[in-house]
């Protein structure tokens, strides 16, 4: 299996724009989770689904942040509009139901607001 | 979840033994321990995981005091791609949710 794959890799645009950030979490996996990297605040997890359903979106920082998952092999995390302090690292991270829940983390999408 | 504690930084020799401490005092019972790393702009990356007893698997060993108040991993042979941060994580059995806290940045010298 490639792994969980994150689409684009870099992505710069300007305030206002809208951005998609794109994973393909691994095969099997039951479980995705959309995290948000940044110095200040660390690692912060936004947003998780079950089979494709919102469980958790107690960390989704405010309505300009929305996430979806139409099917088993496709999630979207979209920012309208976009903010300078929306600039951060999002990583991807999928798991399926074990003893222990290890969570499988994509390489990341880095995003610059400018 | 209880709250960890973690020294922020620790440097280790290569070839010797990397022991990363953390404080996990307010443990409950049924939580158990797992450390990750996340090596320089990749995604972090489980390692281990327990609840009362010692563990070792190919990457490391994990001690747990007797009274689950701490822990200890242990990257037997450290090498410079041992270089990353290390988190320690304390979690609810069957919970999905991972809370990262600030973690080590452990440095390999060479």
């Amino acid at each position: 299996d490639a792994g969980v794959i994150q689409s684009p890799r870099h992505e710069v645009t300007e305030m206002g724009q809208e951005v998609t950030l794109r994973c393909k979490p691994i095969s099997g996996h039951d479980y995705l989770f959309w995290y948000r990297q940044t110095m200040m605040r660390g690692l912060e997890l936004l947003i998780y689904f079950n089979n494709n359903v919102p469980i958790d979106d107690s960390g989704m920082p405010e309505d300009r942040f929305s996430a979806k998952m139409p099917n088993a092999s496709f999630s979207t995390l979209k920012i309208q509009p976009s903010e300078p302090r929306d600039s951060a690292v999002y990583f991807c991270a999928s798991s399926f139901v074990t003893a222990y829940n290890e969570q499988f983390f994509g390489p990341g999408t880095r995003l610059t607001v400018l | 979840d209880a709250k960890t504690t973690q020294p922020p930084s620790m440097d280790c020799a290569e070839g010797r033994a990397a022991n990363l401490p953390c404080n996990h005092s307010t443990i409950s019972g049924n939580e158990y321990v797992y450390w990750y790393r996340q090596i320089h702009s990749q995604g972090p990356q489980y390692i281990i995981h327990g609840l009362k007893n010692n563990e070792t698997n190919e990457m490391a060993s994990l001690i747990i005091t007797e009274d689950r108040k701490s822990s200890t991993l242990i990257l037997p042979h450290a090498t410079l791609r041992d270089t990353a941060v290390y988190y320690c994580i304390v979690r609810r059995q069957g919970a999905q949710k991972l809370v990262f806290g600030q973690g080590t940045r452990l440095t390999i010298n060479p």
